[in-house]
């Protein structure tokens, strides 16, 4: 079946914007999550939802940082406006539980503000 | 704190060369660590994980609890090992990855 997608793959927006990420899980994965990955640095963790709960939302970096998940499905990761630090690439990973201890990731989504 | 650390931004190597990749982890608990890897124009996968102890690719990595570190190792590097290698550790009982800066292999002919 399809692994993990994300749209857009690229999004170029002006500062003050807001912005909406989309991620698709791989059918039946309980376990989504969002890293996001600055320029030369590592994947840092964002969010993490199972099935349409958050209960780990302790690296969205502000208050401008939001996401919610419809079922066991899409999640949208919102970024209300955009500041020029918030340039990275955007991943979703899923599980088919959170005890799994892979993620399969998506292609990711590259965000620049202008 | 828990962190990850891969010092070294990119390992260059000729084909049939040993590799190393190293990282180092601080975390209080008992660690569960990966590494992943993105070949070029790829999404990241999973490579292996300490607790399956298996060779995937030629590659092995040894969790050493002592030295707080889990090293990539491969006997001789091959031209399509070429990739982003990162290095990651699990906190928390939902498998929140916290990963390296990561490490460029670029093996040359």
């Amino acid at each position: 079946g399809a692994g993990v997608s994300q749209s857009p793959s690229n999004k170029v927006t002006e500062k003050g914007k807001d912005v909406e990420l989309r991620c698709d899980p791989i059918s039946g994965h309980t376990a989504l999550y969002w890293y996001r990955q600055r320029l030369g640095q590592g994947l840092e963790f964002l969010i993490y939802f199972q099935g349409n709960s958050a209960p780990d939302k302790s690296g969205l970096p502000s208050d401008r940082f939001s996401a919610e998940r419809t079922g066991e499905s899409v999640s949208t990761l919102t970024i209300q406006r955009t500041q020029q630090e918030d340039s990275a690439v955007y991943l979703c990973a899923s599980s088919l539980r959170p005890s799994d201890s892979e993620q399969f990731f998506g292609p990711g989504t590259r965000l620049t503000v202008l | 704190a828990q962190r990850v650390t891969q010092p070294e931004k990119l390992l260059s190597v000729f084909k049939g060369a040993p590799v190393e990749l190293k990282c180092n982890y601080s975390y209080s608990g008992s660690p569960e660590l990966f590494w992943y890897v993105q070949y070029s124009r790829q999404r990241l996968q999973l490579l292996l994980r300490h607790i399956s102890r298996e060779s995937i690719k030629g590659f092995t990595a040894d969790l050493n609890k002592g030295e707080t570190s889990f090293h990539l190792k491969k006997p001789f590097a091959q031209e399509e090992d070429s990739a982003m290698y990162y290095c990651a550790l699990v906190t928390g009982g939902y498998n929140k990855l916290i990963f390296g800066a990561g490490t460029r292999l670029a093996v040359h002919p």
